[in-house]
């Protein structure tokens, strides 16, 4: 079963808008939170991350919302972009990640 | 550049044939890890290892297995023991972060297609 769990499957949203994706997990033993993007072909790349100390996380238009009791973490995309049109993918973990089924997101112009 | 070499991009294998696939690190990571990705399933995680001559099963080991012989190299076998092997290969490295945690860095990927 998965042990992380992602909202939604897919999402559109309009240049300039916010872009917000879901994710929940079972393992309290979790302690580390990453956001990958991945383009198509390629393989992920680390976008930011969080730990469970924090309920908040910013780095320039990404930031990380972190609700440790509830077990629920979220991206938001302020001001989203065409070029963020990407896959995105939660994780956790600590030493051996577990991945969130993913989100693609389309920015349209 | 230090990164992760996954070879090949693409390949194409008749059911009953065991494949590998090759990934080097020059990044000086302990840690690899071999996940397997299909559409609307995410990443899920095959065998990883956190040291030389060292590996454990992810969740989906059955039908792959690995070898860990050099830092450098981390190599996956998609044996004719797996039922559907046809997907999207990723292979990671993880070094700690500025937070003390591991963060993957991932290679390209290697698309295995059964025929």
């Amino acid at each position: 079963q998965q042990q992380v769990k992602q909202s939604p499957q897919s999402l559109i949203v309009q240049k300039g808008g916010i872009s917000i994706i879901n994710c929940a997990y079972e393992n309290t033993a979790f302690d580390y939170f990453p956001w990958y993007q991945q383009f198509p072909g390629k393989g992920p790349a680390l976008l930011i991350a969080i730990r469970p100390d924090v309920s908040e996380k910013k780095e320039g238009r990404f930031t990380i919302s972190f609700n440790k009791s509830a077990k629920q973490f979220s991206l938001h995309i302020m001001d989203s972009q065409p070029g963020d049109s990407a896959t995105y993918f939660c994780a956790a973990g600590w030493r051996d990640m577990r991945f969130g089924a993913g989100t693609r997101l389309t920015v349209k112009p | 550049d230090g990164g992760i070499t996954q070879s090949p991009k693409y390949l194409f294998r008749k059911e009953g044939q065991n494949v590998t696939l090759s990934c080097e690190q020059n990044l000086n990571h302990d840690a690899m890890y071999w996940y397997r990705q299909d559409p609307g399933q995410g990443l899920r995680l095959i065998y990883y290892s956190q040291i030389v001559n060292d590996f454990q099963k992810g969740d989906i080991a059955e039908g792959y297995s690995v070898s860990r012989e050099k830092k450098e190299s981390f190599p996956l076998t998609v044996t004719s023991a797996q039922k559907n092997p046809t997907a999207f290969y990723l292979c990671a490295s993880s070094g700690q972060g500025r937070s003390g945690a591991n963060v993957l860095t991932f290679g390209a990927g290697s698309r295995l297609t059964v025929l």
